[in-house]
């Protein structure tokens, strides 16, 4: 219950094309749907996040979509570019819990090709 | 502004050996969590500290403690090193001054390899 499932594990898009990535949880209690951005030799940098009383949160070119009732979300890259080749994760973490501590999926490589 | 900051970026042990990690967490925030990244792997949680007491912990073993300063900066041990425990080791900080689910945000964390 506390996994946080991702796919594809990996994605490559032409440059301008639009990227989809998703990923599916089982716990109710999740309540904050972070995705991050990595780059080799780099920590996980936070990208947009979503809590689940809105169903779509737009900043630039990503957006993310939240369907409550499936327990889904997904990361859309519109425009991809060259510079947002990296691995992407969703997580998820609970208000209620003693912490925030976050719950990783297992990861998307993103290729953009020129 | 600085953000998190880790050191070493690097480390090479050997099985048996201890090692120390540390953490400076990004400025104005007060909450440290520890997470460990396998190769190919998402982050998994090890554990979080606040108001230098350990708050919550993952599913690791006792080999692993922390620790919190009083000027929030933060140490990870890890005892009795396992070939299995060479993975990135990445801080996250949070600003948790009485509400949860702030974001956290990453160092650069330590690439520790076992030999």
């Amino acid at each position: 219950q506390q996994q946080v499932k991702q796919s594809p594990q990996s994605l490559i898009v032409q440059k301008g094309g639009i990227s989809i990535i998703n990923c599916a949880y089982e716990n109710t209690a999740f309540d904050y749907f972070p995705w991050y951005q990595q780059f080799p030799g780099k920590g996980p940098a936070l990208l947009i996040a979503i809590r689940p009383d809105v169903s779509e949160k737009k900043e630039g070119r990503f957006t993310i979509s939240f369907n409550k009732s499936a327990k889904q979300f997904s990361l859309h890259i519109m425009d991809s570019q060259p510079g947002d080749s990296a691995t992407y994760f969703c997580a998820a973490s609970r208000r209620g819990g003693a912490t925030n501590k976050l719950i990783f999926g297992t990861g998307t490589l993103l290729a953009v090709q020129p | 502004d600085a953000g998190v900051t880790q050191s070493p970026t690097h480390l090479i042990k050997t099985r048996g050996q201890q090692v120390t990690l540390r953490c400076s967490p990004k400025s104005g925030h007060d909450t440290v969590s520890w997470y460990q990244q396998a190769l190919g792997q998402g982050p998994q949680f090890i554990f979080q500290y606040y108001e230098e007491e350990e708050r919550q912990r993952g599913n690791f073993p006792d080999r692993f403690s922390g620790h919190q300063f009083p000027n929030y900066s933060s140490e990870l041990n890890v005892n009795a090193l396992l070939l299995g425990d060479s993975a990135l080791y990445l801080c996250a900080s949070s600003s948790n001054r009485g509400v949860l689910n702030q974001p956290q945000h990453f160092g650069d964390g330590t690439r520790l390899s076992i030999l």
